[in-house]
Order: structure tokens, then C-alpha cells, then sequence
């Protein structure tokens, strides 16, 4: 049962932009930084964002992301037909003393 | 360059455990974060543990608590994730990555562990 709630499914034409959300609590998202993964179809995780709107190296300024209270969101402006895969939000949860990742999105680009 | 590499696929009896293995190659070992991740089949992410060599600590997921044990043999840059007890829905593939606090920049290739009689 995931601590973090995302919306099942996002959906977007190529060159529109694309929000997620990320609902948690005081004891996760209130209290520490949130981490951004994509996940291609079959393939291991990706780090997208680091720290609530840090890119890591490689990772395409198309990404953005931001934190506000106890949710964050990720923004994907531009969407290219490579950017569908799956999106989850984690973030360290300091009542469960271990991390938490979200329910995750699928992004569809029509 | 970093590389996670994970030891191969597991088949497994109901009740028995498993150990999966991530050697990790290229820049320091010991000073990172090494957390493990499952996926079971058409289902999300879930955290079960992660271990900071350097600094001795080792964090389970609650639900977890019992039945996982994390290590790491920092002479061979080797991690190990042993699942004990195991049932029908551990069947998933688990991951391995390496990061800073919660934030994992690099991957293993992940192991398919199948629970089954």
C-alpha cells in the first residue's frame, strides 16, 4: 500500500505539456525532499529529478518538477512520443523510518 | 562509470529464501547508499531496505521486518538483499541502486525472483 498518492493515468499530444501529481503527508513529503523516477517499459527505474527540481546530468530540461506543503509535481513540457512510460514519486518517510514511493502514473502520448 | 551488475534469475519453493547479489563497479562503493527495490508483476515500485556501508545503517520496510536481511562486503563492492519465508507475492523483480540519501542515480539490470511450488 503506497504512502503517496498519483493519479493512475496522464495523457498528452506531442509538444503539450503534461503535469503529475504527488499527494503526501507531514511525515514524508512535508518533511524531506522528493525524488522523481521514469520507467520505460521493461527496463529498471530512472532518476529524473532529485531533491523536489534537481535534473541530474543527461536528463532533458524538459523535466521539471516542484514541492509545496506536503505535495510535489512533475512537469513535462514538450512531450515527445519517448517520454510514455510509467512516473513514480518517492520521497523518505520519517513515521515509517523508510521510503516511500508513489502509486505511479502512465503517461500516454496520443 | 558506474554499473550495478544483480546475480541471475531465482526460481523458489514456497517458504524457502533467496539471496540476490549487486556487484557494483566504478567510483567509491562504501560511502553510498545501496537501496534495494521489488516490482511484482504489472504492479509499482515498493522500497524493502537499503544500507549505508560506511556508516553501518541498515533500514528495513516495516512490512518487511523479519523476513529481509541487507549487507555488504565492501572488500568484493558487493551487496546482498536475502529474503526469507517466501510466498506466492514475492514473486517480483527486484532491483538494486546506488545513490545519495533517497535519490538512486544508478540501477542494476534487476532479478526475476519467482515464488512457486
Amino acid at each position: 500500500q503506497s504512502v503517496l498518492t498519483q493519479p493512475p493515468s496522464a495523457s498528452g499530444t506531442p509538444g503539450q505539456r503534461v503535469t503529475i501529481s504527488c499527494s503526501g503527508s507531514n511525515s514524508n513529503i512535508g518533511s524531506n525532499t522528493v525524488n522523481w523516477y521514469q520507467q520505460l517499459p521493461g527496463t529498471a527505474p530512472k532518476l529524473l529529478i532529485q531533491k523536489n527540481n534537481q535534473r541530474p546530468s543527461g536528463v532533458p530540461d524538459r523535466f521539471s518538477g516542484s514541492k509545496s506543503g506536503t505535495s510535489a509535481s512533475l512537469a513535462i513540457s514538450g512531450l515527445q512520443s519517448e517520454d510514455e512510460a510509467d512516473y513514480y514519486c518517492a520521497a523518505w518517510d520519517d513515521s515509517l523510518n523508510g521510503q516511500v514511493f508513489g502509486t505511479g502514473t502512465k503517461v500516454t502520448v496520443l | 562509470q558506474v554499473q550495478l551488475v544483480q546475480s541471475g534469475a531465482e526460481v523458489k519453493k514456497p517458504g524457502s529464501s533467496v539471496k540476490v547479489s549487486c556487484k557494483a563497479s566504478g567510483g567509491t562503493f562504501s560511502s553510498y547508499t545501496i537501496t534495494w527495490v521489488r516490482q511484482a508483476p504489472g504492479q509499482g515500485l515498493q522500497w524493502m531496505g537499503r544500507i549505508i556501508p560506511i556508516l553501518g545503517i541498515v533500514n528495513y520496510a516495516q512490512k518487511l521486518q523479519g523476513r529481509i536481511t541487507i549487507n555488504a562486503d565492501t572488500s568484493t563492492r558487493t551487496a546482498y538483499m536475502e529474503l526469507s519465508s517466501l510466498r506466492s507475492d514475492d514473486t517480483a523483480v527486484y532491483y538494486c541502486a546506488r545513490g545519495l540519501d533517497s535519490a538512486s542515480l544508478h540501477w542494476g539490470q534487476g532479478t526475476l525472483v519467482t515464488v512457486s511450488s
